[in-house]
């Protein structure tokens, strides 16, 4: 059963610092991993798609990498706003083909 | 190109009543995927319907049921209605051909709230 944990629960970080949010999976059959930002209230944005063959996506500001085998995957943000501030969720696609989410990481980026 | 659209944006119910989600997908998509978002249990897969067909399901009562039609719009049927059901339901669409680059885009959502 795939369990998903998203590393730190919350963070504030001041505008314009780089930051990294860490999800951790324990079912490496994935066909990809998604990233993706909720606004309170909202629906969700797809951010960026991992396929499972690969390491590395980038989107604008973000990164994010994937290690299939260790069960990990990073969302870099570089030069963080305001407007960033959200809950960033990620979730494994596994071979049950259901997205499965972490908890969520909340981001709030002060001016 | 429209996303995927959900109806109603609100839907307040009494307990024991029954409440009925709608769903239309991106254009060109055929599967769609339910799930619910209740307060302090994060998001949780609910049901998955592909070519009209019911694919997957979570790990929900039967009470939760659902259909997809001919035109792959889905409608999320909830019965009996308890408190614990009041959440905001979101509906996902995907082209559904199984890989790895197929992405879920995601409706704004239905808030449902049972008195």
């Amino acid at each position: 059963k795939q369990e998903v944990t998203q590393i730190p629960a919350a963070l504030s970080v001041p505008e314009g610092e780089n930051l990294v949010l860490n999800c951790s999976f324990t079912d490496s059959a994935i066909y990809n991993l998604q990233w993706f930002r909720q606004d309170p209230g909202k629906g969700l944005t797809s951010l960026l798609l991992i396929q499972s063959s690969q390491r590395e996506q980038t989107s604008g500001r973000l990164n994010a990498s994937l290690d299939k085998s260790s069960g990990r995957s990073t969302l870099y943000i570089a030069a963080s706003q305001p407007g960033d501030s959200a809950t960033y969720l990620c979730a494994p696609w596994s071979s049950s083909y259901k997205l499965i989410f972490g908890s969520g990481t909340r981001l709030l980026v002060r001016p | 190109e429209a996303g995927v659209t959900q109806s109603p944006t609100h839907l307040i119910k009494t307990r024991g009543q029954q409440a009925t989600l709608r769903c239309s997908p991106i254009s060109g998509h055929t599967s769609v995927y339910w799930y619910q978002q209740a307060l302090g249990l994060g998001l949780q897969f609910l049901l998955w319907y592909d070519e009209g067909e019911e694919r997957n399901r979570g790990n929900f009562p039967p009470r939760f049921s659902g259909r997809q039609f001919p035109n792959y719009s889905s409608e999320l049927n909830v019965n009996a209605l308890e408190l614990e059901d009041s959440a905001l339901y979101l509906c996902a669409s995907s082209l559904g051909e199984g890989q790895s680059t197929d992405t879920q885009y995601f409706g704004p959502g239905t808030r449902l709230t049972v008195l």
